[in-house]
């Protein structure tokens, strides 16, 4: 009965390797996020999807792509990791209007550490 | 740039104590949120107070806004050791699509 799942929760990989986190959320929603939270607790938003819809993109290097097979599911494919992409990174989703004005429900975090 | 900035960035209170967190913030916004994360989980919604409102209660939480201060504060009423976590505001500024999260408060409740 999780309403926003994740997997995996953490992942250990070489610098170089290619990765991907997966996002669920079974909440109905419409509007599913990506964040970063590095090591000093900063939250950053890397991308947002509407209905299967793109609608931020922030300044995220292009080795990071998004996928959105339906408005369950949100996945994060990541490419030639790098040691400075270590970070727990969070699904998130809100309900109807998109990103303004409602409240956020997390997934659990993925801990990503590239060596 | 980074919206809201919690205050203090640590604290450390008595079980029983109250606690009260602050967030000031830049640009005017559609509303202000505030998020708890226990170590190591995501993060959980509080409470959302929008910027016509003044005050918002939820159980022991008490959330205030003042506009014309860009700021916010959480109090939290006594306080109990499960509530040891940090706690972040996010704020929505007018036009804008996205919340942007300070860095928070490390609350510790003490037995």
């Amino acid at each position: 009965d999780t309403a926003v799942s994740q997997t995996p929760k953490y992942l250990v990989t070489q610098m170089g390797n290619d990765k991907s986190i997966k996002c669920e959320q079974n909440l109905g929603h419409d509007t599913m996020y990506w964040y970063k939270q590095d090591s000093k607790k900063f939250l950053k938003i890397m991308f947002s999807y509407n209905n299967k819809e793109l609608i931020i993109n922030e300044t995220v290097p292009n080795r990071f792509s998004p996928k959105s097979p339906d408005k369950a599911h949100l996945n994060l494919h990541i490419n030639s990791l790098e040691l400075g992409d270590s970070a727990v990174y969070f699904c998130a989703s809100s309900q109807g209007e998109g990103p303004w004005g409602n409240e956020q429900f997390f997934g659990p975090g993925t801990r990503l550490t590239v060596l | 740039s980074q919206q809201g900035e919690e205050d203090p960035q640590a604290l450390s209170i008595q079980e029983g104590e109250n606690a009260t967190m602050n967030c000031s913030y830049k640009t005017s916004i559609n509303n202000l949120q505030w998020y708890r994360q226990n170590s190591g989980r995501g993060l959980v919604h509080l409470i959302l107070i929008r910027s016509n409102e003044r005050e918002k209660h939820s159980g022991r939480l008490r959330v205030t806004l003042d506009t014309s201060k860009k700021s916010s504060s959480l109090l939290i009423t006594a306080s109990r050791a499960a509530d040891t976590a940090s706690y972040f505001c996010a704020t929505l500024a007018y036009g804008a699509q996205k919340l942007v999260f300070g860095q928070g408060t490390r609350l510790t409740i003490n037995p």
